[in-house]
């Protein structure tokens, strides 16, 4: 158990719809990650938040949207859903802003029909 | 564009097996690179190397990076099939935050 909690684990939805994943990190980790992994791309890095501030953005698509609260969990925002954002939704936490490695927390799943 | 590439793709030993498997980056900035161990969901965290810590071992796992060839190895000697997994690289670049591209990874297979 890495420390990191995510919720939901499984989630089913419909074309079109949003949803919300959301994060807690380990306790006293600053950053948080957010990564999706899909059989055709493998673990891509979505977004980035330390202390409440967007640090790094990856190929995070428009339709997202993350952000970092006071008491530093985090949510995904995914909106206007596809097929194709059918996949494993990880986030990760680490303690500073860079330098540090990064503990995962179990995912969301998360299937679009 | 940065680029993390894995080798081989997948691999299937016996018990007791070394094992030997690769990562090579391409990417600007090098800070440091990772590797992680996936079963079946999370990935877990086994090792990180810099250009201070080129060297790291953990029981049965060792891992090397060398700075010079881009690439970092990845041992497991006297394999056990609780290693069966996707093992994973990835590599973290100076730049505003701490983000990780990670490779394909190498699906690993320890038969009994």
């Amino acid at each position: 158990d890495s420390g990191v909690t995510q919720t939901p684990k499984h989630l089913i939805t419909a074309t079109g719809q949003r949803v919300t994943l959301r994060c807690s990190p380990r306790s006293g980790d600053l950053s948080v990650y957010w990564y999706q992994q899909s059989l055709d791309q493998g673990l891509q890095f979505l977004i980035q938040y330390y202390n409440g501030e967007e640090r790094a953005k990856g190929n995070i698509l428009e339709r997202f949207s993350a952000q970092q609260f006071p008491d530093l969990h985090s949510e995904l925002n995914l909106s206007s859903l596809e097929l194709g954002d059918s996949a494993l939704y990880f986030c990760a936490s680490s303690g500073g802003a860079f330098g540090n490695e990064q503990f995962f927390g179990p995912g969301t799943r998360l299937t679009v029909l | 564009e940065d680029k993390v590439v894995q080798s081989p793709l997948s691999l299937v030993v016996h018990e007791g097996d070394t094992v030997t498997l690769n990562c090579s980056y391409e990417v600007t900035n090098f800070r440091s690179l990772l590797w992680y161990k996936q079963e079946k969901k999370a990935p877990t965290f086994l090792f990180m190397l810099t250009s201070s810590g080129i060297e790291k071992k953990s029981g049965r796992l060792s891992s090397i990076l060398d700075k010079k060839e881009l690439s970092s190895i990845l041992n497991i000697t006297a394999t056990q099939t609780g290693d069966s997994a996707i093992y994973l690289c990835a590599v973290e670049v100076f730049n505003a935050g701490n983000m990780l591209t990670f490779g394909g990874g190498t699906r690993l297979m320890v038969k009994p």
